[in-house]
């Protein structure tokens, strides 16, 4: 079982609708989560992060995080074609190390 | 403020050669992280430093790679020697002191292992 698991995709959406990308994650003392977006030939860029139960909002993306069923999902209204890229879930786990596990990502198109 | 700089952007090189990476981090970060891709698959953990310290380098896949940063400011990654395998994209990242959530992330190194 992997780490941190996500659809590949891609998922693909109209211009203006909801776009819902999830994550579940193995290790269950895991305390931090975050949603990097990633273009095509680029590198990974923080857009979101969440600590506890419950959801985060951002302007149009919202993060959603459910300890106990150990799952994660980000949520971008209004999608617009410049969403367009690949969303990587990281966990970060607690304790003495500090590095971060990433799934392998889901691509989401938005089409116009 | 600059962000996170890699050298090179591309490599290509046989088997059996050597290949340094250079990072860069934000000015006045501690931390500083190497994370790999291979084709298909998640971007993987390799080390982190805390200064010039290695503080985690479970991620480290074998003796060839050599990761180094004196005076705690920027850091290389040496392959040596390269195989196939190795082939994928090299990311580091930094983050300030007391926070290691919060990574920046630099353009990454395409190498490719003929």
């Amino acid at each position: 079982q992997k780490e941190v698991e996500q659809n590949s995709g891609p998922l693909s959406v109209p211009e203006g609708a909801i776009a819902s990308l999830n994550c579940t994650y193995s290790d269950r003392v895991s305390q931090s989560f975050f949603w990097y977006r990633q273009y095509s030939g680029k590198s990974p860029e923080l857009i979101m992060s969440i600590y506890s139960n419950g959801d985060k909002e951002d302007g149009r993306f919202t993060a959603q995080l459910n300890k106990a069923s150990q799952y994660v999902s980000l949520l971008i209204r209004d999608s617009q074609p410049s969403d367009s890229a690949t969303y990587l879930c990281a966990v970060h786990s607690s304790g003495g190390y500090q590095k971060v596990t990433f799934g392998t990502g889901t691509k989401l198109q938005v089409i116009p | 403020e600059a962000g996170v700089t890699q050298f090179p952007s591309h490599s290509v090189i046989e088997k059996g050669q050597t290949v340094t990476l250079r990072c860069d981090p934000i000015s006045g970060h501690d931390n500083l992280y190497w994370y790999r891709r291979v084709m298909g698959k998640e971007i993987k953990f390799l080390l982190h430093f805390v200064k010039e310290s290695k503080q985690d380098e479970s991620g480290m896949p074998n003796n060839r790679f050599l990761a180094e940063r004196t005076g705690g400011t920027y850091s290389t990654l040496k392959v040596q020697p390269a195989e196939l395998e190795d082939s994928g994209v090299y990311f580091c990242a930094s983050s300030p002191t007391g926070s290691t959530d919060t990574q920046y992330f630099g353009p990454g190194t395409r190498l490719t292992v003929l």
